[in-house]
């Protein structure tokens, strides 16, 4: 069974830039998962899809941040504007349990920003 | 929000020697899972706790879900050099399906 796939590893950008990440969960996996870690932290919810609609953002910085899910499937994060304070590594995951009860979470590698 | 804290934040062994670290919170959760994170990497997925009191081993892995279900606890034995890496607790409850996270034990083994 494939992982969670996310792309690019890796991204550089500049203050003020504009960046979007992707993520492919694993397949029939109906939420999605984006995290944000902080360098020496632990993971921090971002946003959480159940199959294309948004179950919590409330963690979400709307006046940049944005994220779709809009066939189910795939999604994209997206930073616009991004501040030097965003550079960390974003991850996705994805589980397949239904609403009200918890679940396994499994990762994707991530993508490492880093905002000059 | 709901904290966790995990300790210790760092641990250098031997090769050979258990370790064991934990994870309190002030909240109660009705899952408890440990992940492994290597640099680079997402982390991975290496027990999950269902059930308080709950005791669960993956090899040289064990983890107790604590009867409170405020804390767990994680058991490696006989440590490896491969063990290298950050270990983090991860709290979920029914009503906000994502996870909690502990803010990571890093490990260091000595060949």
């Amino acid at each position: 069974e494939a992982g969670v796939a996310q792309s690019p590893r890796y991204k550089i950008i500049e203050k003020r830039q504009s960046v979007a990440f992707w993520c492919n969960p694993i397949s029939g996996h109906a939420t999605l998962y984006w995290y944000q870690q902080i360098l020496g932290q632990g993971p921090k919810l971002l946003i959480q899809f159940q199959n294309n609609g948004v179950v919590d953002d409330s963690q979400l910085p709307k006046d940049r941040f944005s994220a779709e899910r809009l066939k189910g499937v795939d999604s994209t994060l997206k930073i616009q504007p991004a501040k030097l304070e965003d550079s960390a590594v974003y991850l996705c995951a994805s589980s397949s349990r239904l609403p009200g009860n918890t679940d396994t979470q499994y990762f994707g590698p991530g993508t490492r920003l880093t905002v000059l | 929000g709901q904290q966790l804290n995990q300790s210790p934040q760092s641990m250098f062994i031997q090769e050979g020697e258990d370790v064991s670290m934990n994870c309190t919170s002030s909240s109660i959760f009705n899952t408890w899972l440990w992940y492994k994170q290597d640099p680079g990497e997402g982390p991975v997925l290496l027990i999950a706790l269902y059930k308080a009191g709950e005791l669960t081993s993956n090899g040289r892995l064990t983890a107790q879900f604590g009867i409170t279900r405020k804390d767990s606890f994680l058991n490696i034995s006989a440590s490896i050099p491969s063990d290298v890496g950050i270990y983090f607790c991860a709290g979920g409850d029914t009503g906000r399906r994502a996870l909690t996270f502990g803010s990571g034990t890093r490990l260091q083994v000595q060949p």
